[in-house]
């Protein structure tokens, strides 16, 4: 199976503009989580999809919004871009082992870098 | 308080080491508790996961979950340069659909 895709992989833009990145998930897979990594922070959770709904969302502002597609393809969008936006964007594909209650694996892209200047 | 806390290094050790690394957190509800593993300019990626207290082997990893200290470890025997990389630890609720993650610990395995 392919893995998950992210693009664009390297981005930079200036403050006050908006950024659109773009995840395809393993096929097959439903779920799509992003998260973004930054030096100081580590992984922090921005939003799950799971069938084109928005299961769950992290301490995020409105700035930050995602959605999902018919065919499992995620976009994230961050407007009015600020200096602190700087990060690596990851998007993730997960699944559940052993059914509902298993653990919540994510498999992930090799992220999409935002630079903000 | 941060849901999972990681001492962020950097650990810097001769190949042949034993390596010891190790997370805390303060959620009695998380079930699974993961290793991630990123290497420069990747994703992470999934090194094993354990359920429950106890100990679980996967060549030259061991992960380590005491619940009732709510700490979690993970060892690597023998390490080599290839080991080198950032490990994220990682921990499941049942009933969440994100993961609560430790900000990493960079290790450097000095051949």
């Amino acid at each position: 199976k392919a893995g998950v895709t992210q693009t664009p992989r390297y981005l930079i833009k200036t403050r006050g503009q908006q950024v659109t990145l773009s995840c395809s998930p393993i096929s097959g897979h439903r779920s799509v989580s992003w998260y973004q990594q930054t030096p100081g922070q580590g992984l922090q959770f921005l939003f799950e999809y799971f069938s084109e709904t928005q299961r769950n969302k992290g301490n995020f502002p409105g700035r930050f919004s995602g959605r999902q597609f018919s065919n499992s393809r995620s976009e994230m969008n961050v407007s009015t871009l600020e200096l602190g936006d700087s990060a690596l964007y990851l998007c993730a594909s997960s699944w559940r082992t052993g059914g509902s209650s298993g653990a919540n694996v994510l498999t992930f892209g090799a992220g999409s870098r935002l630079t903000v200047l | 308080q941060k849901e999972v806390e990681q001492d962020p290094g950097p650990l810097s050790v001769p190949e042949g080491a034993i390596v010891s690394l190790n997370c805390t957190y303060s959620n009695s509800a998380f079930q699974y508790f993961m290793w991630y593993r990123q290497y420069s300019r990747k994703g992470p990626e999934l090194l094993m996961y354990t359920y429950s207290s106890g100990n679980k082997e996967d060549g030259r990893f061991t992960a380590q979950v005491d619940k009732s200290s709510k700490y979690i470890s993970l060892f690597i025997r023998d390490s080599q340069p290839s080991d080198s990389a950032t490990y994220l630890c990682a921990l499941d609720q049942t009933g969440a659909n994100n993961l609560f993650f430790g900000t990493g610990t960079r290790l450097t395995v000095i051949p």
